[in-house]
C-alpha cells in the first residue's frame, strides 16, 4: 500500500498570511505530485502539479518537491478567505496512472 | 464544454439493493477511475481502466463492479455485498501516460450515495 501522509489540521491563518501545507509519501518510485483543493461537498480541483525537485510557482501558489526527503509542500501567499478548503496531496507512482491521495489538510483563512 | 458528467448527484438505496452510478466523459481521455471518499478521509481507489474492455481492481474493489464498453463511459455498480456503501463517489479521467500533458486527474462533480 502506497502511503501519502498529511496533517489533517485544521490549519488556521489570518488573511494575507502565508499558508504552508505539507505532505510526505512512502514510495520512492513516485514520479508526479499534485495538489488538489476541495471545497466542502464538492469534487477536488487541481491547483498544481510538480515533477522535478525544487520549486514551481503559479500565481499565489508555490509547490516544493524534495524527492530525497520524500516531501512535497504547497505554499499559499496572501491567503484569502476563499482559500478556505481542504487541500489534498496526490502522488502518482511509476506504474501507469495510479494516483494515491492523502487524507487532506483543512485550511481556514480568517478575515 | 469538455468534462466529466456523473449521475445521479444524490442517491438513496435500501440495504440489499444494487445501484449503478453513471460516469461519462467527453475529454477523449483514455484512463478512467472510481474513487470513494468518506467524511474526513482522502480518496480511495475502487477501480480503474486504461482502455476499453479492460479494467483493474484498486485498493477497495470488494463489493463493487465496473464495465468499460465505451471509451466515454465507466459505470460503477455498488452491490449488496458492499458492507458500508454510504459515501461520496468520484469518477475521474486522465490522458494516457505516454502522451504530452498526461498524468493529471480530472474529476466529475461526484455522486453521494446514502444507504437507508
Amino acid at each position: 500500500q502506497k502511503e501519502v501522509e498529511q496533517n489533517s489540521g485544521p490549519l488556521s491563518v489570518p488573511e494575507g498570511a502565508i499558508a504552508s501545507l505539507n505532505c510526505t509519501y512512502s514510495d520512492r518510485g513516485s514520479q508526479s505530485f499534485f495538489w488538489y483543493r476541495q471545497y466542502s461537498g464538492k469534487s477536488p480541483e487541481l491547483i498544481m502539479f510538480i515533477y522535478s525537485n525544487g520549486d514551481k510557482e503559479d500565481g499565489r501558489f508555490t509547490a516544493q518537491l524534495n524527492k530525497a526527503s520524500q516531501y512535497v509542500s504547497l505554499l499559499i501567499r496572501d491567503s484569502q478567505p476563499s482559500d478556505s478548503a481542504t487541500y489534498l496531496c496526490a502522488v502518482k507512482g511509476d506504474n501507469f496512472n495510479k494516483f494515491y491521495f492523502g487524507s487532506g489538510t483543512k485550511l481556514n483563512v480568517k478575515p | 464544454d469538455g468534462g466529466i458528467t456523473q449521475s445521479p448527484k444524490y442517491l438513496f438505496r435500501k440495504e440489499g439493493q444494487n445501484v449503478t452510478l453513471s460516469c461519462e466523459q467527453n475529454l477523449n481521455h483514455d484512463a478512467m477511475y472510481w474513487y470513494r471518499q468518506d467524511p474526513g478521509q482522502g480518496l480511495r481507489l475502487i477501480y480503474y481502466s486504461q482502455i476499453v474492455n479492460d479494467f483493474q481492481k484498486g485498493d477497495i474493489a470488494e463489493g463493487y463492479s465496473v464495465s468499460r464498453e465505451k471509451k466515454e463511459s465507466f459505470p460503477l455498480t455498488v452491490t449488496s455485498a458492499q458492507k458500508n456503501p454510504t459515501a461520496f463517489y468520484l469518477c475521474a479521467s486522465s490522458i494516457d501516460l505516454f502522451r504530452a500533458g498526461a498524468n493529471v486527474l480530472t474529476f466529475g462533480a461526484g455522486s453521494r450515495l446514502t444507504v437507508l
